[in-house]
């Protein structure tokens, strides 16, 4: 069963400090993964994914995750962060073994706040 | 390019009424839909979803049905709303790997 996990509730850091915010997954197989945001009364939008490839996935507004295998986890980086980044961070996670109509998986959301 | 659309934004419903909202998909042939509810702007449940024209999926037991009439169109609805229906309900379409989402309908059942 597939199934991803985000520790963390809530992550406070300061404007221009380097932020992370913490996912880690479990599947059967290899794994696609995600990230999305979602900003207030918004639908989540998508950030980044990984499918294969190169372990350091950059994607939307300065935003990077990456891939360790044997860590099974997919961490979202950014090196300086910004206040207009505070927002709801989704990870998600689906089995590349099965068929694309089946579900992606997603965390319970880690809220990301950045003060100024 | 695709876009994905929902309506109402917001909509305040007594308990006991009925309940239709509407998702439609533009730019793309035979997505794949899903309704999602999130409750307390935090995780997602995933309602059902759709593969194609009358194929629903649920995915819990609830109060709740969904119908896909045509291959861009999707459809959440209920008979008699509980208070526990309260939530922020998405749509979204997906093609391969990726989800897009729509920007959502707040429910508040009273």
């Amino acid at each position: 069963a597939q199934s991803v996990a985000q520790p963390e509730d809530q992550v406070n850091v300061a404007e221009g400090n380097p932020l992370t915010v913490k996912c880690t997954y479990s599947v059967s197989g290899n794994p696609y993964l995600f990230w999305y945001v979602q900003y207030p009364n918004r639908g989540l939008q998508f950030l980044l994914k990984y499918i294969t490839g190169d372990n350091l996935v950059k994607g939307s507004y300065g935003f990077e995750a990456e891939f360790n295998k044997s860590q099974t986890s997919f961490h979202l980086k950014k090196p300086s962060a910004l206040v207009s980044d505070s927002a709801l961070y989704f990870c998600a996670v689906r089995d590349r073994r099965s068929s694309s109509a089946s579900k992606i998986i997603f965390g319970s959301g880690t809220r990301l706040s950045i003060r100024p | 390019s695709q876009t994905i659309h929902q309506w109402p934004a917001t909509l305040v419903q007594p308990v006991g009424s009925p309940l239709s909202l509407e998702c439609t998909v533009e730019g793309t042939s035979n997505p794949n839909l899903y309704w999602y509810r999130q409750a307390a702007g935090r995780g997602l449940q995933l309602l059902f979803y759709s593969v194609g024209i009358g194929q629903i999926s649920s995915e819990v037991p609830q109060n709740l049905s969904a119908s896909r009439p045509q291959d861009r169109q999707f459809i959440l609805s209920s008979k008699k709303l509980l208070l526990s229906d309260s939530g922020f309900y998405l749509c979204a379409w997906s093609v391969e790997n990726e989800q897009y989402f729509g920007p959502g309908t707040r429910l508040t059942v009273t």
